[in-house]
């Protein structure tokens, strides 16, 4: 069993640029959540994809925004980058209805 | 809304040390509890989780106990190993239709031998 995968491991982009970052689900699991946990905190839910549709958002701005794909991968898309956007981004993979959600090991992004 | 509170790091112990980290909660209806664990440099792995008040989730060593009376999910192991140095973190699953998980600050926990 394939767990969950994100890609790349790290990434530096200056300020205001855009980023995108991928995730493949753990295999048979169709839910893709997506949290930043910046330093020294906890993670924060940004939003969920089901059935390639946005279940649910945390409280973030409509720079950040997703997809998800038939085959439940899914990426994030943060446009104009700023400063505290550095962070890291972990997904989250699970099957509809269920209450377990299982990590990827997460992209660590840094804004110049 | 809902949110996780959980006790400030960090704790150091000595290995075969008693560990208690403190979390407590507030939501509505009936979440499920969790508690995760990061090691260095990686994600989030589950450690424990209780659906239901009374339900003590356990593994590896670690326990919690779901209480509903006090809105609390303390992690305790009795003999704590270096090998459980890393930073815990609390989170409840308000239900709902998307079961986003709401996170406390983390505490990190290092053991000395």
């Amino acid at each position: 069993e394939t767990g969950v995968t994100q890609s790349p491991t790290h990434l530096i982009k200056t300020r205001g640029q855009q980023v995108t970052l991928r995730c493949s689900s753990q295999s048979g699991h169709n839910t893709v959540s997506w949290y930043q946990q910046a330093l020294g905190q906890g993670p924060q839910f940004i939003f969920q994809y089901y059935r390639e549709e946005e279940n649910g958002r945390g409280n973030f701005p409509p720079r950040f925004s997703g997809l998800q794909f038939p085959n439940y991968s899914s990426e994030l898309n943060v446009n104009a980058l700023e400063l505290d956007d550095s962070a890291l981004y972990l997904c989250a993979s699970s099957l509809a209805g269920g209450d377990e959600q299982f990590f990827g090991p997460g992209t660590r992004l840094t804004v110049l | 809304g809902n949110s996780v509170t959980q006790m400030e790091g960090p704790v150091t112990l000595s290995e075969e040390a008693f560990l208690t980290i403190n979390c407590t909660y507030t939501a509505t209806g009936y979440p499920s509890l969790f508690w995760y664990v990061q090691y260095p440099g990686e994600g989030l792995q589950l450690l424990l989780k209780a659906t239901k008040a009374d339900d003590k989730g356990s593994n590896k060593g670690f326990e919690a106990t779901y209480r509903k009376e006090t809105t609390s999910f303390h992690l305790e192991k009795g003999s704590v190993q270096v090998s459980d140095s890393a930073v815990y973190f609390c989170a409840l699953s308000g239900g709902g239709s998307n079961y986003k998980l709401t996170f406390g600050k983390g505490t990190l926990l290092t053991v000395n031998p």
